[in-house]
């Protein structure tokens, strides 16, 4: 069975200073990976997926995540924090034959101004 | 192209009633998946539908059912409501429902249970 874990419950960050969200997996196989992003009473946004190929993933709203096999991780990265990135944060994972995702605990984000 | 749309938002029932949510996906898509969403269990994989057939179950007892129509609108029941059934509903569609498929979720419906 996969499982995600998110080590940390949550990350303070000054605005203009680097994001990181932390991230790492348990999957039989090649994993597909996934970041959504949920603000208060809304349901959850997708970020980014790795499926295959390059390491680097880029995505929305000025996000990227790096998969690095070895240490079977899949951290969430940006390289200046807004305040408007203030969110609570999911890393999801899925096996090769899995139809859901399984998603880790979630991390709050806080970008202090 | 409008998102996943869910009705309705808010929903507050007591304790043995049965509840109904509704979820419409977006425009082709044919894979809706359904999630509970609580403080304590955080995200946890109810259902998933494909062409009107579910496809993938999650641990949760037989008073969590669901169904998918023809135009993939789908919804789910909850029958003999408990109090911990409160939380989050989350909706999520997605064109075929396979492994490297992105899931586009709806704002969900939020159910309390008193």
């Amino acid at each position: 069975a996969q499982s995600v874990a998110q080590p940390e419950d949550q990350v303070n960050v000054a605005e203009g200073n680097p994001l990181t969200v932390k991230c790492t997996y348990s999957v039989s196989g090649n994993p597909y990976l996934f970041w959504y992003v949920q603000y208060p009473n809304r349901g959850l946004q997708f970020l980014l997926k790795y499926i295959t190929g390059d390491n680097l993933v880029k995505g929305s709203y000025g996000f990227e995540a790096e998969f690095n096999k070895s240490q079977t991780s899949f951290h969430l990265k940006k390289p200046s924090a807004l305040v408007s990135d203030s969110a609570l944060y999911f890393c999801a994972v899925r096996g090769r034959n899995d139809y859901k995702l399984s998603f880790g605990a979630g991390t709050t984000v806080t970008v202090r101004a | 192209k409008a998102g996943v749309t869910q009705t309705p938002r808010y929903l507050i029932k007591t304790r043995g009633q049965q509840v109904t949510l509704s979820c419409s996906p977006i425009s082709g898509h044919r894979s809706v998946s359904w999630y509970q969403q609580t403080p304590g269990q955080g995200l946890q994989f109810l259902f998933e539908y494909f062409s009107e057939t579910q496809r993938n179950k999650g641990n949760f007892p037989g008073r969590f059912s669901g169904r998918q129509f023809s135009n993939s609108r789908s919804e789910m029941n909850v029958s003999t409501l408990e109090l911990g059934d409160s939380a989050l509903y989350l909706c999520a569609s997605s064109l075929d429902g396979g492994p490297t498929d992105t899931q586009y979720f709806g704002p969900g419906t939020r159910l309390t249970v008193l």
